[in-house]
């Protein structure tokens, strides 16, 4: 089975600008999850969907949103780019939200400058 | 809410000594714990979980941890490292109900050839 892809693997964004990453599920999982990692603030939840809806979320900006299809992928969107928001983001999947294990991807580096 | 720390940055040991590298949580309800390794310019691989049942798991590449309630730590060992175990460990707890990842910041394990 595959695991999860997330693309594309590093991106550099300016000041201002928007940005959308996208993450595939392994197969037959349902529920996605979305995590920043930085030096400073470390691995920090963002939001987790399932069924195309939002299930919870974390403490950031409205700045960051996301969203899930009908195929389970899923993509989040960062808009007007600030230097901070330079980070690896990971992706992870879960069976479904009952479904105690996740599984990450290989992340996504973006880098503002 | 809950809190996990890693109570050890860095961690350096030679090549074939063994290893402990130290977790504690903090949550008003039961727990499932998590052990992730993180290499260079990757994502994050699950290495073990305790889910309930045994207190004592055993995960990939030798490793295992024992969860103990009443000094609410989930301890990872492994008897004899290799260089290949040059890494970053997170320690990470989730809940029934709320299935996000709460992170500890890390341990940096360094194998000393």
């Amino acid at each position: 089975k595959a695991g999860v892809t997330q693309t594309p693997r590093y991106l550099i964004k300016t000041r201002g600008q928007q940005v959308t990453l996208s993450c595939s599920p392994i197969s037959g999982h349902r529920s996605v999850s979305w995590y920043q990692q930085t030096p400073g603030q470390g691995l920090q939840f963002l939001f987790e969907y399932f069924s195309e809806t939002q299930r919870n979320k974390g403490n950031f900006p409205g700045r960051f949103s996301g969203r899930q299809f009908s195929n389970s992928r899923s993509e989040m969107n960062v808009s007007t780019l600030e230097l901070g928001d330079s980070a690896l983001y990971l992706c992870a999947s879960r069976e479904d939200p009952g479904g105690q294990t996740a599984f990450f991807g290989q992340g996504t580096r973006l880098t503002v400058v | 809410a809950q809190s996990v720390t890693q109570l050890d940055s860095q961690v350096p040991v030679f090549e074939e000594a063994p290893v402990e590298l130290r977790c504690n949580y903090s949550s008003s309800v039961s727990v499932y714990l998590f052990w992730y390794v993180q290499y260079p310019n990757q994502g994050l691989q699950l290495l073990l979980k305790y889910l309930s049942g045994s207190t004592l798991v055993k995960g990939i590449n030798g490793f295992e941890a024992e969860f103990n309630k009443s000094q609410t730590s989930f301890h990872l060992r492994k008897p004899s490292v290799h260089i290949s175990d040059t890494a970053e460990y997170f320690c990470a707890v989730s809940h029934f109900g709320n299935e996000k990842l709460t992170f500890g910041t890390g341990t940096r394990l360094t194998i000393i050839p």
